[in-house]
């Protein structure tokens, strides 16, 4: 089985930071690779697939890097919209996400 | 504008089963596939099982074997999840999710959820 792990699980940041959340594979899994946001209560919502592309209608401060077993998710200046948990997901064998990463006020 | 829309709330007891209905509208219901994703409270989330609807084919986790039946209903472009043998560790959000076209691809749409509690 494909192992998905975030670092860090919880993040403290400030608006208008820099963010990065790292996402490994425990093996290759070239760029299929996706990236959501859940906030409370809601279901998780699409921000990057294919390791780098956006989806539609998200926000270009949202980027993501990465091939191979290592990827990162970048949010270039963190709006009070971004305060959420993220989740990485592979889909090159059936899908697995990560335990998730908290972006919480500092 | 695609729509997944499933069903409410259910309470169940231990060794039952719960039938989970997502119905799609927007779209074209034959042309992606629609997978099952469970959350359990607090946690993170797992990918249970997806079929092809066109297909009528269906895969799932390991961890469900035998406890997981996954159906659509293509005249009413309804996707069916049926979880049995329900334990209290089964208490979950369970989330539908499209994945467009046939192949292994990320989820562009998820339904709102459908809370599912196992409890004596």
């Amino acid at each position: 089985d494909i192992q998905m792990t975030q670092s860090p699980s919880t993040l403290s940041a400030s608006v208008g930071d820099r963010v990065t959340i790292t996402c490994r594979a425990n093996q290759t899994i070239s760029s299929w690779l996706a990236w959501y946001q859940q906030k409370p209560g809601k279901a998780p919502k699409l921000l990057i697939y294919k390791a780098s592309s956006l989806e539609s209608g998200v926000p270009s401060r949202f980027s993501g890097s990465g091939s191979g077993t290592e990827f990162t998710l970048t949010i270039s200046s963190l709006q009070p919209d971004d305060f959420a948990t993220y989740y990485c997901q592979q889909y090159i064998t059936y899908w697995t996400f990560g335990q998730g990463t908290k972006v919480e006020i500092k | 504008q695609v729509q997944l829309v499933q069903s409410g709330a259910e309470v169940k007891k231990p060794g039952s089963s719960v039938k989970v209905s997502c119905k799609a509208s927007g779209g074209t219901f034959n042309s992606y596939t629609i997978s099952w994703v469970r959350q359990a409270p607090g946690q993170g989330l797992e990918w249970m099982g997806r079929i092809i609807p066109i297909f009528g084919t269906s895969n799932h986790a390991q961890k469900f074997q035998g406890r997981v039946t996954i159906t659509a209903d293509e005249s009413t472009s309804t996707a069916y999840m049926e979880l049995s043998s329900l334990r209290s560790e089964d208490t979950a959000v369970y989330y539908c999710a499209r994945g467009p076209g046939y192949v292994l691809t990320a989820f562009d749409y998820w339904g709102q959820g459908t809370l599912v509690t196992v409890s004596a």
